[in-house]
């Protein structure tokens, strides 16, 4: 089945402790990208990766940092997680690039504490 | 300003009824434009896209207007599925990646 997966699905922390949510994908999209949900605020985008090793900051990058070494896997990383980072994360593929239909994972409830 | 914006609603539409959103966006240079549809606490999944001579998928139309900056989206004969958050997302110019999303705008459809 065609699909977007991230791990965990929730994550309860404390300011400080360092994180990783992961993002995978096996429909071999080359596009990539994070996003944290606010209310009020909508969906921002935190980063986005045209291709393997190749990243570009998004509208909200600040406190976060990424990687995408395989196409497949693009994990999001929290290096001392703040209670503002609390918030719901998606992330998403597409097969070229941010035209074409962005296909979300289930999302990672994250709280930090 | 914000670059995509969208009044939030809450919009409550008896079932059977046409409804309409617009969305606003800031940059003139922006090139793609989509609906998309979230349910509660799920992702967001493509409705449809804008295209500059507007286009139709069933009960659903959607019209860009690139003069006033602003796309649409019709709802025609409404279901009680049809209850979500409707999202507003533009692409930025060729040669840029990035995707922003309007706050959305929440209806629900009334028996």
């Amino acid at each position: 089945e065609a699909q977007v997966t991230q791990n965990p699905r929730y994550l309860i922390t404390v300011t400080g402790k360092k994180l990783t949510v992961t993002c995978s994908q096996n429909m071999n999209h080359e596009y990539m990208s994070w996003y944290r949900q606010d209310p009020g605020l909508g969906l921002r985008q935190i980063y986005y990766s045209m291709n393997v090793e190749v990243t570009d900051k998004g509208d909200v990058p600040e406190g976060y940092k990424v990687s995408r070494k395989e196409k497949r896997n693009f994990p999001l990383i929290l290096e001392s997680p703040s209670p503002n980072q609390t918030s719901l994360y998606f992330c998403a593929s597409s097969l070229l690039g941010a035209t074409d239909t962005q296909y979300f994972g289930p999302g990672t409830r994250l709280t930090v504490l | 300003r914000k670059e995509v914006e969208q009044d939030p609603g809450p919009f409550n539409v008896p079932e059977g009824a046409t409804v309409a959103f617009n969305c606003t966006y800031s940059n003139s240079a922006s090139q793609s434009f989509f609906w998309y549809r979230q349910d509660c606490r799920k992702e967001p999944k493509l409705l449809m896209s804008v295209y500059s001579s507007g286009n139709e998928d069933g009960r659903f139309t959607a019209q860009l207007n690139r003069a006033s900056q602003y796309i649409s989206l019709l709802i025609r004969d409404s279901k009680l599925s049809d209850s979500a958050t409707y999202l507003c997302v533009v692409s930025a110019n060729f040669g840029n990646e990035k995707l922003t999303f309007g706050t959305g705008t929440r209806l629900t459809i009334i028996p």
